[in-house]
């Protein structure tokens, strides 16, 4: 079975664009999870979606959204890039996004915002 | 607010070391506690979960403890390999979901 894959692997766009990451869980999970790591930190929660409910978000500005569709899949948009959302974006998918379940990442998105 | 932290920021040492990295948290309510792995670049690879009521897990070279009520865990490599290079990522989950809270990472360097 596919883990968790996500698309683009790379993105380069300029400040004040907007950005759409997709990410597609394992088959049979159906919640997704989307954490922001900027370089040399740890990762940082933004979103999580279950049954295309949001069921949480992190402290991040109202430029940031995401949505998942019936098939459990996920995109994270950003509106109005700054530098400083130059980051990796990592997908998590788990079953169903109750406490204490593992959470299977994916590889990332990795943005550069000039 | 749950805070997580990872002591040292970066460590490097010879091929062959015992070592040991440090994570602390300020909220001892938590569901669990996961030490992942992160080769440069790359995704989040989970190598040791911990539940809350468990005070110890191992994997092979890798032994993770849990000591809830002070707010700590550690991570002990035993005879490191040059394999072992990579950032170490200390993350606890909250009762409230699952949504987790990660530290600043470790970013080991083994030496052949």
């Amino acid at each position: 079975d596919a883990g968790v894959t996500q698309s683009p692997t790379h993105l380069i766009k300029t400040r004040g664009q907007h950005v759409t990451l997709r990410c597609s869980p394992i088959s049979g999970h159906k919640s997704v999870s989307w954490y922001q790591q900027v370089l040399g930190q740890g990762p940082q929660f933004i979103f999580q979606y279950y049954e295309k409910e949001e069921r949480g978000r992190g402290n991040f500005p109202d430029r940031f959204s995401a949505r998942q569709f019936p098939n459990y899949s996920s995109e994270l948009n950003v509106n109005a890039l700054l530098l400083g959302d130059s980051a990796l974006y990592l997908c998590a998918s788990s079953l169903g996004g109750g406490a204490g379940e593992t959470q299977y990442f994916g590889p990332g998105t990795r943005l550069l915002v000039l | 607010k749950q805070e997580v932290t990872q002591i040292p920021a970066a460590l490097s040492v010879p091929e062959g070391e015992n070592l040991v990295l440090n994570c602390s948290f300020t909220d001892s309510a938590i569901y669990n506690l996961q030490w992942f792995r992160q080769d440069p670049g790359k995704g989040l690879t989970s190598l040791l979960l911990i539940q809350s009521s468990q005070r110890e897990q191992t994997s092979g070279r890798l032994n993770a403890s849990l000591d809830k009520s002070s707010g700590r865990s550690t991570l002990y490599i035993a005879a490191s390999q040059p394999g072992d290079s990579a950032t170490y990522l200390c993350a606890v989950e909250g009762n409230a979901g699952n949504m987790l809270t990660f530290g600043g990472g470790t970013r080991l360097m083994v030496k052949p």
